[in-house]
């Protein structure tokens, strides 16, 4: 399978409790993005990557989330001390920054905090 | 500001049936791309097709294709045939800088 992958599928974690998801773009892809998507709405940009630079940042992304992408390949996005409005699906997409630009997208990681 | 709109929350159409799913926008900007994706209960994104502002055609991939009225700004997905395994959500984009901001997007169910 050579699309986006995204790990976990499904968590389910505590309140106040960090929880990590984990993204492996397209190989040959240097842009990779994160969205959330809440229940019944689209997909909102929090952050991406060219390579392991992080070149923009939503203000949904509070200081209580971190995205990292080290080597320029995988990409990980972690949140602190987690609230229920933190239960959300989300997104990770790659792109190769040519052609019109569209995103290719994985399953998504959807989190669920009690 | 920047906006995608999608009015349409929910949309029925019988197998075989064409169908359009409307999109309008908001941009002060004269060079943008308008995408559609497609999101079955699996939850990944898939893309449809893509319309530039500058292309003088409308956009065609197999039963898919873009009613693009530039000066209405709506960027219309129309499915042809419609196939038991269209049903799912839909999603138009818009590119802004280097991201794709999205709609609130219309479920469609295809019976048969």
């Amino acid at each position: 399978d050579t699309g986006v992958s995204q790990n976990p599928r499904h968590k389910i974690t505590k309140r106040g409790q960090n929880v990590t998801f984990r993204c492996d773009p397209i190989s040959e892809h240097n842009r990779l993005y994160w969205y959330r998507q809440t229940l019944g709405q689209g997909p909102e940009f929090l952050t991406y990557f060219q390579n392991e630079a992080q070149l923009e940042k939503s203000r949904l992304l509070s200081d209580r989330f971190s995205a990292e992408r080290p080597k320029g390949s995988f990409s990980t996005l972690e949140i602190q001390r987690t609230e229920q409005g933190d239960s959300a699906m989300y997104l990770c997409a790659s792109t190769s920054g040519s052609s019109f630009g569209e995103l290719f997208f994985g399953e998504g990681s959807r989190l669920t905090v009690l | 500001a920047q906006k995608i709109t999608q009015t349409q929350p929910g949309m029925f159409v019988q197998e075989k049936e064409a169908v359009t799913l409307d999109c309008t926008y908001d941009t002060s900007d004269p060079s943008y791309g308008l995408f559609w994706y497609k999101q079955p209960s699996s939850g990944e994104m898939i893309f449809l097709i893509y319309q530039g502002s500058y292309d003088q055609q409308n956009a065609t991939e197999g039963r898919y294709s873009l009613n693009f009225q530039k000066a209405r700004k709506s960027a219309n997905l129309v499915i042809s045939a419609s196939q038991l395994g269209d049903s799912a959500m839909y999603f138009c984009a818009m590119r802004r800088t280097d991201k794709l901001i999205f709609g609130t997007g219309t479920r469609l169910q295809v019976f048969p």
